[in-house]
Parts: C-alpha cells; structure tokens; sequence
C-alpha cells in the first residue's frame, strides 16, 4: 500500500526547534517531489516546502532561512527541520507525494504547536 | 510569488444541482514543458486534503466523474454536475508551475 506517516510534532515555545519526519512506503521518495504543507487553525491550506527528485529544494517566503526540507534515501523518509519557531507556526502539517505528478498521497498530519 | 485567487469564496448548493468554482493567476501556468500544473484538492475537516485534479483537468483515481476541471494560461474552473451530500467541504486550487507553488484562500461549499 501506498502511503505516508508523519510524526515529530507536539508543543515547542517560540523560538524553538523541532524536526518532523515522513516515511514513505510503497514507493521511494527519492523518485518524487515529496511536499510539506500546513493549515493553521481557522486558515486554509499552505504550501511550505518541496525536495524534488532531481535535489532541487524550495521553501515558501514565510519560512524561508528558518526552515530546511532534506530528505533520508536510506530511510526513505522525508525531514522537516523547523527553527526559530514562531507562534506563527502553529498548524497541522501534511507530508505529500507528488502534488502535481500521477501518484499523490498525503499523510494524517502531525501537529505543531508554538506557545509559551 | 504567483497569486491564486479563487471565487467565490463560499458557495451554497441544493442537492443534485451543478456548481462551479473558479481559480486565477497572477502569472500564466503554462510551463515550458507544455504542461500546465494547475491542481484541485478537497479537504474536510478533520481529515487530509484528497486530490480531485491534476494539470487542469485530469481526474485522480477514483473521483467521481461529476467532477471535472478545465482552463488554461490564468484561468481555471472546478465544476461539479451534480452536489452530492459529501461533496461538502472546502475546495483549493494549487499552481505547480512556479516557485513556490501556492494555493488558493480556498472555497467552501455547503448543502442548502
């Protein structure tokens, strides 16, 4: 079966770091476009980060320096390594396969909440 | 960063009738590989977003037919034949083309 599990999420206070993770099975990361994208609470849906098959890696303005996308071919797992975190940052984030390509999945979620 | 707007924002439809959202740019999608990576998604609450759609109008795995998709350059709709009871949630447009990719406010549709 297809699919993706995230963990690493829980309560950080502002201006620290978490690291969330994205393993994959059925198909290997490495030969996809894998995506992180969030929703706050009350807001809609927004794209945050993508490692693309060919290495490339592009992050959203709004996390851009703070935030580093890498991916773990061994492991076939996706990171998400989350700095200088602001209360912001609070939301449900998704890891997802492909959002342009023929093979999208998407995970449950995992939580991140930014409070003091 | 490449705007995507969508209209309306919150729709209210009678059971079996059509109904019809529409996504913008503010830059064309067209990429140079003649693709046009203008995507649909469906999310409920409490559940992860599902696509319906990929580059404009081809329908994911097991989407109902009623839902198709169509456009090009700036321009894009999501139509639904006919509402459904679980067609009830809130709709997004995503663009692919351009770094980085950025979705639509999103739109909800509700039962009358």
């Amino acid at each position: 079966e297809v699919q993706v599990v995230e963990s690493g999420g829980g309560l950080v206070q502002p201006g620290g770091s978490l690291r969330l993770s994205c393993v994959a099975s059925g198909f290997t990361v490495s030969s996809t476009c894998m995506s992180w994208v969030r929703q706050a609470p009350g807001k809609g849906l927004e794209w945050v980060s993508i490692f693309c098959s060919s290495g490339d890696t592009y992050h959203a303005d709004s996390v851009q320096g703070r935030f580093t996308i890498s991916r773990d071919n061994s492991k076939n797992t996706l990171h998400l390594q989350m700095n200088s975190l602001r209360v912001d940052d609070t939301a449900v984030y998704y890891c997802a396969s492909d959002i342009s390509g023929t093979e999208n999945v998407w995970g449950q979620g995992t939580l991140v909440t930014v409070s003091s | 960063d490449v705007v995507m707007t969508q209209s309306p924002l919150s729709l209210s439809v009678t059971l079996g009738q059509p109904a019809s959202i529409s996504c913008s740019s503010s830059q064309s999608l067209l990429y140079s590989n003649g693709n046009t990576y203008l995507n649909w998604f469906h999310h409920r609450p409490g559940q992860s977003p599902r696509r319906l759609i990929y580059k404009v109008s081809i329908r994911d795995s097991g989407v109902p037919d009623r839902f198709s998709g169509s456009g090009s350059g700036t321009d894009f709709t999501l139509k639904i034949s006919r509402v459904e009871a679980e067609d009830v949630g809130i709709y997004y447009c995503i663009q692919g083309t351009h770094w980085p990719n950025t979705f639509g406010q999103g739109t909800k549709l509700e039962i009358k």
